[in-house]
């Protein structure tokens, strides 16, 4: 288990609201990730961050922002939702760059109508 | 552009046999390669990784095959358990200075019958 907790687990919430989600880690790990998963699509990264304020755009970041204060939180924003960005999240963190494992949370799922 | 490919959706294998699943590349510049297993609710889990200085990795069941020329790996299983059935993932990372960011495949759902 590698001391990831991700929340909510589970969020509705209706078009054009705003929604954070969470990832806390306790690895004290400095590289963290989010990643979606759609069927067809695998996962595919939305942003990831690389030391508290250090953060930077992945392949589906067009709707979404985050932010890095703390060493173990990262949060994700969808500053308006839409249908389109129902999915599940997950967020992943790695020691070290390169040829290194990421570990991931248990995932969020999230719905928009 | 999709530059992580797993070509079977799906695998059906009988227990005790041995299960083969594929995953091909296009991007030269992918060092670094994983695969990932998942349960339904739950978050992708770490298997077996394999440099590509490497041909060949072995974890007690689970061996990863790497063909650099044919930009090709494949991950057996054997032999294969019930308790295996899950969606496998297939990653690469193309080191440097990638900061770690993986690419994935669509995932092959894998089912184990007893």
């Amino acid at each position: 288990d590698a001391g990831i907790t991700q929340s909510p687990r589970h969020k509705v919430t209706e078009t054009g609201t705003p929604v954070t989600l969470r990832c806390h880690q306790t690895e004290n790990h400095r590289y963290m990730y989010w990643y979606r998963q759609d069927p067809g699509h695998g996962l595919r990264l939305i942003h990831y961050s690389y030391g508290v304020k250090d953060t930077d755009k992945g392949e589906v970041s067009d709707g979404y922002s985050v932010s890095r204060s703390k060493t173990e939180d990262f949060l994700l924003t969808l500053e308006s939702a839409t249908s389109s960005q129902t999915s599940v999240y997950f967020c992943a963190i790695s020691w070290r760059e390169g040829t290194d494992t990421q570990y991931f949370g248990p995932g969020t799922r999230l719905t928009v109508l | 552009d999709q530059q992580v490919k797993q070509n079977s959706p799906s695998l059906s294998v009988q227990e005790g046999r041995i299960s083969i699943l594929n995953c091909d590349y296009t991007n030269s510049m992918f060092d670094y390669f994983l695969w990932y297993k998942k349960y339904p609710a739950e978050g992708p889990t770490f298997l077996i990784s394999i440099s590509s200085i490497k041909d060949k990795n072995e974890d007690g069941r689970f061996t990863v095959f790497l063909n650099k020329s044919a930009k090709h790996l494949s991950l057996h299983i054997v032999p294969s358990q019930p308790g295996d059935s899950a969606v496998y993932f297939c990653a690469a990372n193309a080191g440097g200075t990638s900061y770690g960011k993986l690419t994935f495949g669509q995932g092959t759902i894998l089912t184990v019958h007893p």
